[in-house]
């Protein structure tokens, strides 16, 4: 069984500009979270998504959206970026709900240069 | 609100040491706890869970027991080998609502042959 995927792996972008990131959950998996791993600071928590809608977000601003296809395939954008949103975005999976085990992607690697 | 405090890093161990990564958490009511594991290039696999007081969850040669009365899930393995050179993360869930993981900061281990 093939398991939670993200593309890219790496990303560079230039201040300013927008990323798109994706990811595909492990198939039967409706739920799909994101989290942002900057450097000292763990893993933190940004958007959850299940059956296409959008059920919890962390702290973080506006320009940090996304969105799940009906495939719950899920797509996270990051619009006028930062020097500090580079970071490691991971993603993960799980059966409907926070009450089930989540599985993550290897992530993508994302540079603001 | 709900946090995650593990012992700074790195910890450089040789083959067969004794282990201990030190997790407290503050929650409201009794949160579900957790250890995650990520090797280098991978995405974060979930190593053991705890789900109540008292609990021990084991794997792989790790332990780690749900202590109430100290707010405290630490990580133990009596002899550690080179393959479990990782960075590790504690993270708890609360069992309200649809509030997602929330981490730790990762203590990277390092073991030396």
């Amino acid at each position: 069984e093939a398991g939670v995927t993200q593309s890219p792996t790496h990303l560079i972008k230039t201040r300013g500009q927008q990323a798109t990131l994706r990811c595909s959950p492990i198939s039967g998996h409706t739920s799909v979270y994101w989290y942002q791993q900057a450097l000292g600071l763990g893993l933190q928590f940004l958007l959850w998504y299940d059956e296409g809608e959008e059920r919890n977000r962390g702290n973080f601003p506006p320009r940090f959206s996304g969105r799940q296809f009906p495939n719950y395939s899920s797509e996270l954008n990051v619009n006028a970026l930062e020097l500090e949103d580079s970071a490691l975005y991971l993603c993960a999976s799980s059966l409907r709900g926070v009450s089930y085990e989540q599985y993550f992607g290897p992530g993508t690697r994302l540079t603001v240069t | 609100g709900d946090s995650v405090t593990q012992m700074e890093g790195p910890v450089t161990l040789s083959e067969e040491a004794f282990l201990t990564i030190n997790c407290t958490y503050t929650a409201t009511g009794y949160p579900s706890l957790f250890w995650y594991v990520q090797y280098p290039g991978e995405g974060l696999q979930l190593l053991l869970k705890a789900t109540k007081a008292d609990d021990k969850g084991s794997n792989k040669g790790f332990e780690a027991t749900y202590r109430k009365e100290t707010t405290s899930f630490h990580l133990e393995k009596g002899s550690v080998q080179v393959s479990d050179s990782a960075v590790y993360f504690c993270a708890l869930r609360t069992n309200s609502g649809n509030t997602p993981l929330v981490f730790g900061k990762g203590t990277r281990l390092s073991v030396i042959a």
